[in-house]
């Protein structure tokens, strides 16, 4: 079974300083991960994706997340913040079986202050 | 413009009541899923379908019906609609080759039930 940890259901960072989302993740098989972001009152966007290639992912708007086996990680990061990063980021598993039907974490919603 | 067609994107209904959510891609994708998204629960997989013709249950899908009788469309049935069914729905598509590259989501219907 796979199954998906988003550790804080809300970050709250300054504008300009990093941004740290943390996710955890449980599969059975070599996992597909992504990170997906949503606006308020918009549709869910692809931030990045990992599909078993580098582990170190660059994604749209200066994300990027890095996979670590050892530890079931995939936490998203961003050195500098922007007040428009405000939105709320889902951390999602595919995995082998599932006709790649995903899993979503609860969600973790970034609040940035100016 | 190619991607993932929803409608309503609004909708209102009165316990008992059914309707239909309609959704259409044209990308040509076989996979096609519906998912509901209420507030601190991520988003929840309600059925899916890998083909036309062929439908399975996800997580949550008391109170759902799905037919897939063409590719492009993949239409989700309230047959007698509840209060706990007020949700956002969202529908996705994707296909076999490209699961690991995420899936495309529809903008969304915001149902509520009263």
């Amino acid at each position: 079974a796979q199954s998906v940890t988003q550790l804080d259901s809300h970050v709250s960072v300054s504008e300009g300083t990093p941004v740290l989302l943390r996710c955890n993740y449980s599969s059975s098989y070599s996992p597909s991960l992504f990170w997906y972001v949503q606006h308020p009152n918009k549709g869910l966007q692809l931030l990045l994706k990992y599909t078993s290639a580098a582990t170190l992912v660059k994604g749209i708007n200066g994300f990027e997340a890095e996979f670590k086996k050892s530890e079931t990680s995939f936490h998203l990061t961003k050195p500098s913040a922007h007040m428009s990063d405000a939105a709320e980021y889902f951390c999602v598993v595919s995995a082998r079986g599932s006709q790649g039907n995903l899993i979503f974490g609860k969600g973790t919603k970034l609040s940035v202050k100016p | 413009n190619a991607g993932v067609t929803q409608t309503p994107k609004f909708q209102v209904l009165k316990t008992g009541q059914s309707m239909t959510l309609q959704c259409a891609q044209d990308m040509n994708h076989e996979y096609m899923s519906w998912y509901r998204q209420d507030p601190g629960m991520g988003l929840r997989l309600i059925h899916y379908s890998v083909g036309a013709g062929i439908t399975d249950q996800g997580e949550v899908p008391n109170g759902y019906n799905v037919s897939r009788s063409t590719t492009e469309d993949f239409p989700l049935r309230l047959l007698s609609a509840a209060p706990s069914q007020t949700s956002v729905y969202f529908c996705a598509s994707s296909s076999p080759e490209r699961t690991n590259y995420g899936y495309t989501f529809g903008s969304g219907t915001r149902l509520t039930v009263v």
